[in-house]
């Protein structure tokens, strides 16, 4: 199956630093989700991108899907972006697999006041 | 609509025991999924719905696990003889779709299992 390699794995940040993850998989993909998990562990929806750039406040997406890769910017960070981020990639196979979702291991975010 | 809903949020229960929890995903959505996290880990796919058909189950689905979606809106997911090793949160995410056409999955709060 998909292979999906997140970096970095932790995240320590001040107040007001941006940073970047990112997200690799191994082969092509029609379905690439960003989620931040929040402690409660509840999935957000942050981004729906299997190709492309979006941006929505302070965050933003680029996939690449023709080099297999995803990244997000999260820009002024804030302590409330605290959390684990995770990237999601999904690919049809078989005819049957439609919209399942393959997981990263995640990269965990702490920004300190 | 107010999104997917899971229940119970959390449940402990003695091992051995069944456990059943609860899906109701949105309600234009005829996709559904059931995902299984462990700690430190990402969720890993257990099994799809499209409509009331159960489409695929993932060999983490031992015989011990059933899943339906009667007539095609919630769905049900049970655990019989609960091991410790099943303890773990328990996802559930709806999306629309049609063959290749795939669209954003939403996931529910999520069922904490707890096995003692």
């Amino acid at each position: 199956g998909i292979q999906v390699e997140q970096s970095p794995p932790d995240l320590i940040l001040q107040e007001g630093a941006n940073s970047t993850l990112r997200c690799n998989f191994s082969d092509s993909v029609n379905n690439l989700q960003w989620f931040h998990q929040n402690p409660w562990g509840q999935l957000i929806n942050l981004f729906y991108i299997p190709s492309g750039t979006k941006q929505n406040g302070r965050l933003s997406a680029t996939t690449v899907a023709t080099e297999r890769y995803s990244l997000l910017y999260i820009s002024s960070s804030q302590t409330t972006d605290s959390g684990v981020y995770f990237c999601a990639v999904g690919k049809n196979a078989g005819g049957t697999s439609y919209g399942k979702l393959t997981f990263g291991q995640g990269t965990i975010l702490t920004v300190h006041p | 609509d107010t999104g997917v809903s899971q229940d119970p949020r959390h449940k402990i229960t003695k091992r051995g025991q069944n456990v059943t929890f609860r899906c109701d995903p949105i309600s234009e959505h005829n996709r559904l999924y059931w995902y299984r996290q462990t700690l430190g880990q990402g969720p890993e796919f257990l099994t799809y719905f499209q409509n009331e058909a159960q489409l695929e189950k993932s060999r983490l689905l031992s015989d011990r696990f059933s899943a339906e979606r009667p007539k095609g809106s919630f769905s049900t997911l049970e655990i019989q003889r609960t091991e410790q090793g099943d303890s773990a949160m328990y996802l559930c995410a709806s999306s629309l779709g049609y063959r290749l056409l795939n669209t954003e999955a939403f996931f529910g709060q999520g069922t904490r299992l707890t096995v003692v």
